[in-house]
């Protein structure tokens, strides 16, 4: 595609429901990372995959955050029993392989926990 | 793990003049300094990069600065125009020999004045 696509792009939730943000990648980047923004903060660091591997996911806050790349292209990104702290702008990007991390980002799901 | 730190956090220029933003970090093995620009409801957007191995670079009215030694970054904007007015965020990374994380600083608001 032409860009990095995330869906949805606005996502409201119960506190306590299950989530799952989808990121489909540039084709053919094999680097895939999941940031988090909250209002007025830089992009905060969650998990990024080379392939299908989760090479560092030393960023995912606790273990209610789990995400997967099974085929080494679309990711998605799962929340379980959702908090109101979980609200945040949740960023995909995409970089085409090891040796450069030029990322492209994504729009972005803007998730509300209410 | 590597910290960012960027300063101002808002910034407000009158058109035609330089805005500079400053970072540090923390991780000596960084190796990889892009610039994102983000514009409102956006995701973030590259601007340019800079790694290790270089001390300065240009492109067009943007320019960047790296002092390894003192862990500095900075980010020029010359002849400012209104569609600069946008958040700035730097960040830094080990990956220019394998993709990495990237970590971000805390972003800079910009504005640019009439």
């Amino acid at each position: 595609g032409a860009g990095v696509s995330q869906t949805p792009s606005n996502k409201v939730t119960e506190k306590g429901k299950y989530v799952e943000l989808r990121c489909d990648p540039i084709s053919g980047h094999t680097a895939l990372y999941w940031y988090r923004q909250s209002l007025g903060q830089g992009p905060e660091f969650l998990i990024y995959f080379q392939g299908t591997g989760a090479a560092d996911d030393s960023g995912l806050p606790n273990d209610r955050f789990f995400a997967v790349r099974p085929e080494g292209s679309v990711s998605t990104l799962k929340i379980q029993r959702t908090e109101r702290g979980d609200s945040a702008v949740y960023l995909c990007a995409s970089s085409l392989m090891p040796g450069t991390t030029e990322a492209f980002f994504g729009q972005g799901t803007r998730l509300t926990v209410v | 793990g590597e910290n960012v730190e960027q300063h101002p956090s808002t910034l407000s220029v009158q058109e035609g003049d330089s805005a500079v933003i400053k970072c540090t970090y923390s991780d000596s093995a960084s190796n990889y300094f892009p610039w994102y620009k983000q514009e409102l409801g956006k995701g973030p957007q590259l601007i340019i990069d800079i790694r290790s191995n270089v001390g300065e670079k240009k492109d067009q009215r943007i320019a960047v600065t790296l002092n390894k030694t003192a862990k500095h970054f900075s980010l020029h904007i010359t002849e400012t125009q209104p569609e600069d007015s946008a958040v700035y965020f730097c960040a830094a990374s080990t990956g220019y020999s394998s993709a990495s994380k990237i970590i971000f600083g805390s972003g800079t608001r910009l504005s640019i004045r009439p």
